[in-house]
């Protein structure tokens, strides 16, 4: 079946230690969204690929960082975690701009 | 003003009630509209589009009022599977990829 697909689904790190989660895709989207959510928060665009074009939010902090080598897959990178930053991420995709969007499983973070 | 804004209940309903969630989006350039269900510590999903002539599937009714700016979801006969969180969902201004979302609201179906 096509699907996002997001690992870990659970990442437990250390305060500034750098952490990699990684979501990858079977439904050749082209857009590609990281969100940050909170509990009991609605999900917060982190940023999100539309193709190639990168777009950043302007309210997401310098310590989150993504890429996208390639269509299938795109990263988030928490260069140096902070307490604040313990959230689910969840990764979504989408075919066109405005169009609903599927999303993964979620990684829930952890920072000690 | 939050740009999407849901009354966060929760709602807290008999099985078989009928329950009616409103939510209002405050940029009219927007063009598309959902309602998401998120179950507890799961990612949302999407339950159904909104369409500007309304829409019905199975017990779920979604409407949308353009020059009210708001829409609704009614669920009739609720079941204890439909407990979760409803996201109202709004898109951004047009060609950003953006969706906005609410902060959802809560459904509790008892027995």
């Amino acid at each position: 079946d096509a699907m996002v697909i997001q690992n870990p689904r659970y990442q437990v790190t250390q305060f500034g230690k750098p952490v990699t989660l990684s979501c990858s895709q079977t439904l050749n989207h082209n857009v590609m969204y990281w969100y940050q959510q909170k509990s009991s928060q609605a999900p917060k665009l982190l940023f999100h690929y539309y193709d190639k074009d990168f777009n950043n939010e302007a309210d997401t902090p310098d310590n989150f960082q993504s890429r996208r080598p390639n269509t299938s897959f795109c990263f988030l990178d928490i260069r140096s975690p902070g307490l604040g930053d313990a959230a689910m991420y969840l990764c979504a995709t989408g075919r066109n701009s405005a169009n609903e969007q599927f999303f993964g499983p979620g990684t829930r973070l952890t920072v000690l | 003003r939050k740009e999407v804004e849901q009354d966060p209940g929760p709602f807290n309903v008999p099985e078989g009630a009928t329950v009616a969630f409103n939510c209002t989006y405050s940029n009219s350039a927007s063009q598309s509209f959902f309602w998401y269900r998120q179950d507890c510590r799961k990612e949302p999903k999407l339950l159904m589009s909104v369409y500007s002539s309304g829409n019905e599937d199975g017990r779920f009714t979604a409407q949308l009022n353009r020059a009210s700016q708001y829409i609704s979801l009614l669920i009739r006969d609720s079941k204890l599977s439909d407990s979760a969180t409803y996201l109202c969902v709004v898109s951004g201004s047009s060609n950003t990829g953006k969706l906005i979302f609410g902060q959802g609201t809560t459904l509790q179906v008892k027995p």
